[in-house]
């Protein structure tokens, strides 16, 4: 199992410039998650998605959209990228909301926006 | 004021030493989670507990649920210890996690 895998690792866009982050899981999970981690900021949600066929917003999802493709895929989009939204975005998922289940996160995409 | 606050916000131990981190929230929870970041950035689950206390290995995590406090202690430390550890807590919602600022552990030879 490969567990929770994101693509690309890292990316260099311009301001104005959009692009799509790709996540996918292979536990049969029905929950996902889309964070973000800025130095000196824990960890924030950006979106996060209960179940397949719902998405809702988290602390901090201006200038993203997500969408839920199926069970396995979530994806985050960014439409035109701004400098503040260089980060490191980190897709996790779990079996059914954080209450009682562990999270289990994707190794990272490193995004800087010029 | 961020609702998970861990201390200390660094520490450096010798191998071999007894290492505690804390982590207060000041919110209703379902559950707290403890995380470790790796140096490469990777991001993996350490506990999740709702009451008492979990062992894994040398890392054992306690809550108290009155005090609102949590600590997690690693016992004959490792230069392999060597990670950012983040606390984080659950909300009764159950889709959210609040994450503390993490703390960067550094264990030398």
């Amino acid at each position: 199992n490969a567990g929770v895998t994101q693509t690309p690792k890292f990316q260099v866009l311009k301001t104005g410039q959009s692009m799509t982050l790709q996540c996918a899981q292979d536990m049969n999970h029905n929950s996902m998650y889309w964070y973000r981690q800025d130095p000196g900021m824990g960890l924030r949600l950006i979106y996060y998605s209960a179940s397949e066929g719902t998405t809702d917003k988290g602390e901090v999802p201006n200038g993203y959209n997500v969408s839920r493709l199926n069970k396995r895929e979530f994806s985050l989009r960014l439409e035109s990228a701004a400098p503040s939204q260089t980060s490191v975005y980190f897709c996790a998922s779990s079996e059914v909301g954080v209450s009682y289940n562990e999270q289990f996160f994707g190794p990272g995409t490193r995004l800087t926006v010029l | 004021k961020n609702e998970v606050e861990q201390s200390p916000q660094n520490l450096t131990a010798q191998e071999g030493e007894f290492i505690t981190i804390n982590c207060s929230y000041s919110v209703g929870i379902s559950a707290l989670h403890w995380l470790q970041q790796h140096p490469g950035g990777g991001i993996v689950s350490l506990f999740m507990l709702s009451s008492g206390k979990k062992k894994h290995g040398r890392l054992i995590a306690t809550i108290n649920i009155q005090e609102k406090h949590s600590s997690l202690h690693i016992t004959a430390s490792h230069p392999r210890d060597s990670a950012v550890y983040i606390c984080a807590v659950g909300r009764h919602s159950g889709y959210a996690l609040n994450f503390g600022k993490g703390t960067s552990l550094l264990v030398t030879p």
